[in-house]
């Protein structure tokens, strides 16, 4: 099984420029994330879905769009790329179930922004 | 915004030693309280979910508790072995039971 699936694994990117990192999984979980790692910070929450069609703001959503037009895919845009949006972002889903069931993470996208 | 605060931040232990780390988190409206082992170069694992006051859990030598009255959970290594050498993060649902959102992490390194 593959489980959580994000592309690109690495990418550099200059100031202004715009890209997307796509999630996919193929465990017909309802929740999927979008979580940025920053050192010392651990892990902060962009933006989530709680099902297709659906999408909701993290603790640092500013700079990020998202979309969920299929349930296996959550798509994360940088629009106009800032060197503060250097990070390691990682996807992640779930079963949902308010918040009990795990989450299952990606392997991580690193992106520098120069 | 919930705020999940875990303490130490970093951590160094004997090999064979025994030693445990703490989450903190917000006890009202609370859903449930998540642990996940994050090794260097990789993905966070789960570890457990818990969700009733009390509740304990153990998978091998890692076991953790919960109190939800007071907002605290202890995660337990016994007779620490290198390969234990992680970041362990915990993780709450905040207000809404979906958005699930983490501390900053303890860093565990083992001394042989």
């Amino acid at each position: 099984n593959a489980g959580v699936t994000q592309t690109p694994k690495f990418r550099v990117l200059k100031t202004g420029q715009s890209m997307t990192l796509l999630c996919a999984q193929d465990m017909n979980h309802e929740y999927m994330y979008w979580y940025r790692q920053d050192p010392g910070m651990g892990l902060r929450l962009i933006h989530y879905s709680v099902g297709e069609g659906t999408t909701a703001k993290g603790e640092v959503p500013d700079g990020y769009n998202v979309s969920r037009l299929k349930k296996q895919n959550f798509l994360l845009g940088l629009e106009s790329a800032a060197p503060s949006q250097t990070s390691v972002y990682f996807c992640a889903s779930s079963d949902g179930g308010v918040g009990a069931n795990v989450l299952t993470f990606g392997a991580g996208s690193r992106l520098t922004v120069l | 915004i919930l705020n999940v605060e875990q303490s130490p931040q970093s951590l160094h232990v004997q090999e064979g030693d025994s030693t445990n780390f703490t989450c903190s988190f917000p006890s009202s409206n609370f859903y449930a309280l998540h642990w996940y082992r994050w090794e260097t170069a990789k993905s966070p694992e789960a570890l457990f979910v818990m969700t009733l006051n009390g509740d304990e859990k153990k998978k091998g030598r890692i076991s953790a508790t919960l109190n939800t009255k007071e907002g605290y959970s202890y995660l337990y290594i016994k007779g620490s072995q290198p390969e234990d050498s992680a970041t362990y993060l915990c993780a709450s649902p905040g207000s809404s039971a979906s958005k699930i959102i983490f501390g900053s992490g303890t860093r565990l390194s083992i001394r042989p």
